[in-house]
């Protein structure tokens, strides 16, 4: 079946412009989140959505990033007003309603110049 | 400093030798998790251990979770140029909500033909 989709692949900005980034899920996937990846690091939680519940948005770095997920399934992470440390790779990741393994989009290359 | 901590950040080998990656915490977490990543791609999962002293295998490549589930390591016989990539751990500690993930930093393995 189809896996963890993100678009675009790749996105270049100018700083203080907003970009919006896109997830699908796998299908029947309960659980999405997001995680922001900086040049050859280790993976930092950002926000993590589960059903209906409300998010949590523990991770998010500033009032600049926000996210939704609308109908349980496709979310979208918004920055507002980039920045050039917002440079990252943004990765999107589902899981089913039961188990811990998490399934990871290819991601989303941000730039802002 | 980090959660979970890997060591080395960096390994290079010839084809055909050993090698180990460790992931220590001085937190307890209730599944510890193991992902490749290729450049351009998304952390793939290799393997979930949940159980303090597991023992799991896949083909060439051997993760132990540690009896108090603090640290783990992978241990690949034989590495083949197939088997560089980012090595990373990630663990879900006590009580996380959803399953949040904790990432060590990585370990970027390089088998040389």
């Amino acid at each position: 079946g189809a896996g963890v989709s993100q678009s675009p692949s790749n996105k270049v900005t100018e700083k203080g412009k907003d970009v919006e980034l896109r997830c699908d899920p796998i299908s029947g996937h309960t659980a999405l989140y997001w995680y922001r990846q900086s040049l050859g690091q280790g993976l930092e939680f950002l926000i993590y959505f589960q059903g209906n519940s409300a998010p949590d948005k523990s991770g998010l770095p500033s009032d600049r990033f926000s996210a939704e997920r609308t109908g349980g399934s496709v979310s979208t992470l918004t920055i507002q007003r980039t920045q050039q440390e917002d440079s990252a790779v943004y990765l999107c990741a589902s899981s089913p309603a039961r188990g811990y393994e998490q399934y990871f989009g290819p991601g989303t290359r941000l730039t802002v110049t | 400093t980090q959660l979970l901590e890997q060591s080395p950040q960096f390994l290079s080998i010839q084809e055909g030798e050993n090698l180990t990656v460790y992931c220590n915490s001085s937190s307890v977490f209730s599944s510890l998790q193991w992902y490749r990543q290729e450049p351009g791609e998304g952390p793939v999962l290799l393997v979930t251990v949940v159980t303090g002293g597991e023992v799991k295998k896949l083909k060439r490549l051997t993760f132990q979770f540690g009896d108090a589930r603090k640290d783990s390591s992978l241990h690949i016989t034989a590495a083949q140029p197939g088997d560089t990539g980012l090595y990373l751990c990630a663990g879900t500690m006590i009580k996380a909500a959803g399953n949040k993930l904790t990432f060590g930093g990585g370990t970027r393995v390089l088998v040389k033909p």
